[in-house]
């Protein structure tokens, strides 16, 4: 069965301290890996679209990466507003639907 | 920027009563998609229209669930009748057709079921 696993569930930083996010996949035929941040009550806003290993992009503090099983998202030195809980998702091969892992929700203190 | 416009943005009804849930995608977004997010976990597909036809609808509910796209741009999801474990996000989204193209999501409809 094809899974998305993000990690950690939750995360806490101190305003500037750099971390990543994990997210794991298993899935037949890879066609892109997502990544979202979702503020609460709001829905996802896409941020970056991965399609074969190797591959990189980078948004502001944000950073993503693919390998064949995982992708991590970067923060670099994170401000308060990057608070927000970030998923992570991947399109299969033969649909066009998108497959969600359950998230992370990213705390950053001043 | 173009975005999906969904509404309510928040419906309280209670169980066994009807509701709907309305969507305008993005201009010339073929793909259209109903997700529904509990509260703590990730958004998972309901149903996906391709124009006006149902291409994918395996996870939705058909003894309470329906959803429509008549002329292939707005859509409506009801559910008749609504019970407290629907109680959910409903998040419309939409995305130019083609496998590896994002979604773009509204800002969903917070249901509560009493």
């Amino acid at each position: 069965e094809d899974q998305v696993t993000q990690s950690p569930e939750a995360l806490r930083l101190q305003e500037g301290e750099s971390s990543s996010l994990n997210c794991s996949y298993t899935v037949s035929g890879l066609r892109g890996l997502f990544w979202y941040r979702q503020d609460p009550g709001k829905g996802p806003e896409f941020l970056f679209t991965l399609y074969s290993a190797g591959e990189e992009k980078e948004k502001e503090r944000l950073k993503a990466t693919l390998t064949k099983k995982e992708s991590f998202l970067h923060i670099t030195a994170p401000k308060p507003e990057d608070s927000a809980t970030y998923l992570c998702a991947v399109g299969q091969g033969g649909s066009e639907k998108l497959v969600f892992g359950k998230g992370t929700k990213l705390t950053v203190n001043p | 920027e173009a975005e999906v416009a969904q509404s309510p943005r928040y419906k309280i009804t209670e169980k066994s009563q009807a509701v709907a849930f309305w969507c305008d995608p993005i201009s010339g977004h073929a793909t259209l998609y109903w997700y529904r997010q509990i509260l703590g976990q990730g958004p998972e597909l309901l149903v996906q229209f391709q124009d006006e036809s149902v291409v994918d609808d395996s996870q939705l509910p058909k003894d309470r669930f329906s959803a429509e796209r008549l002329k292939g741009v707005d859509s409506t999801l009801k559910i008749q009748p609504a019970e407290l474990g629907d109680s959910a996000m409903y998040l419309c989204a939409s995305s130019l057709t083609g496998y590896g193209s994002p979604l773009h999501f509204g800002n969903g409809t917070r249901l509560t079921v009493t």
